[in-house]
């Protein structure tokens, strides 16, 4: 069964950075691209980047591209996000997905709350 | 970048009831088109895919139909745990999009 975990979590301040990590279970890692999807409290879905199965290829949404950085260590089965300079409207819980054969998100994981506040 | 335009933003409907559910995207997108179920608290699950084919698990009154800029998300007879808010994602290159969202709940 592939299992997703999002870890990384917590309160920063305006300003500060945060590594976000997704470790998998359950398939063959380095054969799947992997996402990453925000929810702001209360608000809808909003995808932000994506990174390939080899990690040759990043594609970043504009609302985060030069503050967030996707990569990925295979030896690990882990997907990580790198934000920096965050905002108050970087509030969210954060998932990663899997990105499925067919192109479509197709697994989730649970999320990770990032609170930007002083 | 294209814009996924999805509507109504809320629905209130009975249980037994025929919902649709509408996603329009700026330009034709073919079949790159999914739909996503969020039920309260919980992360979103994959209902439809390629516009139209159900992933595996979901129940049979889902379905999905369209192609180029306009979609269809249908339940065909609403039962009380498909209360959830529902989302198109345009999929076929990046940056993905998803619709605004539908937030759908029982009378």
């Amino acid at each position: 069964e592939v299992q997703l975990l999002e870890s990384g979590g917590g309160l920063v301040q305006p300003g500060g950075s945060l590594t976000l990590s997704c470790a998998d279970s359950g398939f063959a890692f380095g054969s799947y691209a992997m996402s990453w999807v925000r929810q702001a409290p209360g608000k809808g879905l909003e995808w932000l980047s994506a990174i390939s199965g080899s990690g040759g290829s990043t594609f970043y949404a504009d609302s985060v591209k030069g503050r967030f950085t996707i990569s990925r260590d295979t030896s690990k089965n882990t997907v990580f996000l790198q934000m920096d300079t965050l905002r108050a409207d970087d509030t969210a819980v954060y998932y990663c997905a899997r990105v499925s054969t067919a192109d479509y998100l197709d697994y989730w994981g649970l999320g990770t709350l990032v609170t930007v506040s002083s | 970048d294209i814009q996924m335009t999805q509507s109504p933003s809320s629905l209130s409907v009975s249980v037994g009831d025929r919902v649709t559910i509408t996603c329009r995207a700026s330009q034709a997108i073919s079949n790159y088109l999914a739909w996503y179920q969020q039920k309260p608290g919980k992360v979103p699950q994959v209902l439809i895919y390629s516009a139209s084919t159900l992933e595996s698990g979901v129940p049979s009154r889902f379905s999905g139909s369209g192609s180029g800029t306009d979609f269809t998300l249908t339940v065909s007879s609403l039962q009380p745990e498909d209360v959830a808010t529902y989302y198109c994602l345009f999929y076929k290159n990046a940056p993905y999009i998803f619709g605004q969202g539908t937030k759908l709940e029982i009378k």
